[in-house]
């Protein structure tokens, strides 16, 4: 079955600092991945996708780009801040085999001091 | 684009009693609405998944009499936690994906979770 892992936490970082959150996958076919935000007391946001191999999502300075080679996803941003402290999950859906239903990694805990 | 909202955000209620909790697309059609469960500092766990006009397809594990899922319309789904008990308590999250063929996408888009609190 699918199944996505991703880096523990939590991450605490300062302002600034660069970014990376792991994130790998199983899956037995051509996955789309997401990464979701999820902000304390909210629901989660889509904040980039990829649909194949080599694509770069980006948003809001994040990327993330899709290595089939490797089976991983990892979330990146060149320069944090306060703002972005949240639980950063990552995700697959393989249309193929279960639609739009989404495999969910664990979540990492992101913390940015000023 | 692409909201989805949910009602009521916060809601605290007596064992035994019944919850509606309510998810609509805003402003887009939802063929499937899914319902999710997390508890603090976990993941989300999936219920089930709902298909407009049709029975929810329920995950291992979870109750379908406990948990009543309807989704009537194409925006609109309610999960209906019927006898709650404190053991429910947790953040109840929807999500919708957009209906139609020229909309074979896998994204959802979720809302802002439910938080229930059975006393």
């Amino acid at each position: 079955g699918n199944s996505v892992t991703q880096m523990e936490g939590p991450v605490t970082l300062s302002e600034e600092a660069f970014l990376t959150i792991n994130c790998t996958y199983t899956a037995t076919g051509y996955p789309s991945l997401f990464w979701y935000v999820q902000y304390p007391g909210e629901g989660l946001q889509l904040l980039l996708k990829a649909t194949k191999a080599d694509d770069k999502g980006s948003n809001k300075g994040f990327e993330a780009t899709y290595r089939k080679e490797t089976t991983s996803f990892h979330l990146e941003k060149g320069s944090v801040q306060v703002s972005d402290s949240a639980v950063y999950f990552c995700a697959l859906s393989e249309w193929e085999t279960s639609g739009s239903r989404l495999t969910f990694g664990e979540g990492t805990q992101l913390t940015v001091n000023p | 684009g692409a909201v989805v909202s949910q009602h009521p955000s916060r809601v605290i209620c007596k064992s035994g009693t019944s919850v509606k909790i309510e998810c609509r697309s805003l402003d887009f059609q939802a063929t499937t609405m899914f319902w999710y469960r997390q508890f603090p500092k976990q993941s989300l766990m999936l219920m089930a998944t709902s298909n407009e006009g049709s029975k929810a397809t329920y995950e291992q594990g979870v109750e379908k009499d406990k948990f009543l899922i309807n989704h009537a319309s194409l925006t609109l789904s309610t999960l209906t936690v019927t006898s709650a008990h404190p053991e429910d308590s947790s953040f109840y999250i929807c999500s919708a994906t957009l209906a139609g063929a020229e909309h074979l996408t896998d994204t959802q888009y979720f809302g802002p979770g439910t938080r229930l609190t059975v006393l």
